[in-house]
C-alpha cells in the first residue's frame, strides 16, 4: 500500500495566485481530512469528507479556500488567490482506524 | 469542537531518562488518539483509547485514558533518540477527530 499520496511536496507561489493541492487517499479508506500546520497554530482541520461528501467544512479560512472530492480516489484543495498568511505545510488524512497522513505539501507563498 | 490542553509544551530529556506528556479536556471525551510526528515528517498515528480507565502498552510507551474520560497520558521510559518528535492528542468527538493539541515536542540528549 503506497499510503496517502500528496502533491506536490513543495510549492511555492507568488501572492494572488492560484494554488492546488492534490490528494490521493488510501483505498477503502471512507473518511478524507485536510489539514493545515503551522508553528502558531499547530494542526487545523480545514475540512473533513465521509463517503466523498463534505461534512464539516468549518475550518476552512474563507472563500479563498475552497476543496473537492470528485470520486473516492482524489482530493483536492484550492486556495484562490493566495496570499503570504496561507504559508503552512498542508496535510491531507485518510481514515479507517486512526489517521494515516500523506506527507505534505509545504506551502510557501511570497 | 473538543479543545485539549496538552502539557508540557517542551521537555529535554537525557536519553535514558523517562517522559511524560498529559493532555487535559474540560469536557467527556468519547476517544483520543496518540500520534507522533518526528521534525520535517508527518504524524504518525499510534494508538487510540476509548474506555475509562483503559492503559495500553507499545514496548516502552504506555497510554492511559482517565476514569471520567477527561485527560489521558503518555509515558515513554528509558527514552532513546529514536523517541525525538512532537507528540500530539487528538480527542474524539463522535465518529472524528476535531481537533489535536498542540503537541508535545521531545528533545532528547544523547
Amino acid at each position: 500500500d503506497a499510503g496517502v499520496i500528496q502533491s506536490p511536496r513543495h510549492e511555492v507561489t507568488e501572492m494572488g495566485q492560484e494554488v492546488t493541492l492534490r490528494c490521493k487517499p488510501i483505498s477503502g479508506h471512507n473518511s478524507l481530512f485536510w489539514y493545515r500546520q503551522t508553528m502558531m497554530r499547530g494542526l487545523e482541520l480545514l475540512i473533513y469528507f465521509n463517503n466523498n461528501v463534505p461534512i464539516d467544512d468549518s475550518g476552512m479560512p474563507e472563500d479563498r479556500f475552497s476543496a473537492k472530492m470528485p470520486n473516492a480516489s482524489f482530493s483536492t484543495l484550492k486556495i484562490q488567490p493566495s496570499e503570504p498568511r496561507d504559508s503552512a505545510v498542508y496535510f491531507c488524512a485518510s481514515s479507517l482506524h486512526g489517521y494515516t497522513f500523506g506527507s505534505g505539501t509545504r506551502l510557501t507563498v511570497v | 469542537g473538543q479543545q485539549v490542553m496538552q502539557i508540557p509544551q517542551y521537555q529535554h530529556v537525557q536519553e535514558g531518562e523517562d517522559f511524560t506528556t498529559y493532555c487535559n479536556s474540560s469536557t467527556t471525551l468519547s476517544n483520543i488518539q496518540w500520534y507522533k510526528q518526528r521534525p520535517g515528517g508527518h504524524p504518525v498515528f499510534l494508538i487510540q483509547l476509548v474506555k475509562s480507565g483503559e492503559v495500553k502498552k507499545q514496548k516502552r510507551l504506555t497510554f492511559q485514558f482517565g476514569e471520567a474520560k477527561k485527560n489521558s497520558s503518555l509515558h515513554i521510559t528509558a527514552t532513546q533518540t529514536t523517541d525525538v518528535g512532537t507528540y500530539f492528542c487528538a480527542p474524539g468527538a463522535g465518529s472524528y477527530q476535531l481537533t489535536f493539541g498542540k503537541g508535545t515536542k521531545l528533545s532528547v540528549i544523547p
